[in-house]
């Protein structure tokens, strides 16, 4: 069946520094799509791409989807406490979203 | 727009006894809500697929006689966990899917049900 991993499982970085989370799947996504999960919170809508090789930025969050649309990343450009929290992508076929095990960001002040 | 409610946020039960969890969409209809749990640090694992009208799909290795599923409206789904273990202390979140969507569309969750059993 599809697999989506993530990478890596934890982060830590200092308040300012920049963050990045990669998504790979084992087959051919019709989208992917991008949640953040606050600490004792629920998972919330970010993003979703679905055209090749497609970027999408929402302030300083940028989300890449690869040309063979197998793989995607989010990118924070100087962090900022607020982006505390567990990043998880997740990919579709062509019926259920396959979620990665997500990143925990930790940003130290 | 597209808010999930779920109730209780935490539930504390005694083992051996039963557990109902709600999953409402508020303001729009849902003909399909999603059941995931989630272990501490980890990922969300999907455990059944609801659907208005007809029996849930459950994913392999999930009990559909200890986790039962009932989707008896548009607006509204309820996880029943039977017979509860302390094993299966767990976050429980909700998804929907707005009705007329796309099959992989985004999802929009509940706040989660903390469950924990002594």
């Amino acid at each position: 069946g599809q697999q989506v991993m993530q990478i890596p499982q934890y982060q830590h970085v200092q308040e300012g520094e920049d963050f990045t989370t990669y998504c790979n799947s084992s087959t051919t996504l019709s989208n992917i799509q991008w949640y953040k999960q606050r600490p004792g919170g629920h998972p919330v809508f970010l993003i979703q791409l679905v055209k090749s090789g497609e970027v999408k930025k929402q302030k300083r969050l940028t989300f890449q989807f690869g040309e063979a649309k197998k793989n995607s990343s989010l990118h924070i450009t100087a962090t900022q406490t607020t982006d505390v929290g567990t990043y998880f992508c997740a990919g579709s076929g062509s019926y259920q979203l396959t979620f990665g095990k997500g990143t925990k960001l930790s940003v130290i002040p | 727009g597209a808010v999930v409610s779920q109730h209780p946020s935490r539930v504390i039960c005694k083992s051996g006894t039963s557990v109902k969890i709600e999953c409402r969409s508020l303001d729009f209809q849902a003909t399909t809500m999603f059941w995931y749990r989630q272990f501490p640090k980890q990922s969300l694992m999907l455990m059944a697929t609801s659907n208005e009208g007809s029996k849930a799909t459950y994913e392999q290795g999930v009990e559909k006689d200890k986790f039962l599923i009932n989707h008896a409206s548009l607006t509204l789904s309820t996880l029943t966990v039977t017979s509860a273990h302390p094993e299966d202390s767990s976050f429980y979140i909700c998804s929907a899917r707005a009705f007329g969507a796309a099959d992989n569309s985004p999802l929009h969750f509940g706040n989660g049900t903390r469950l924990t059993v002594t």
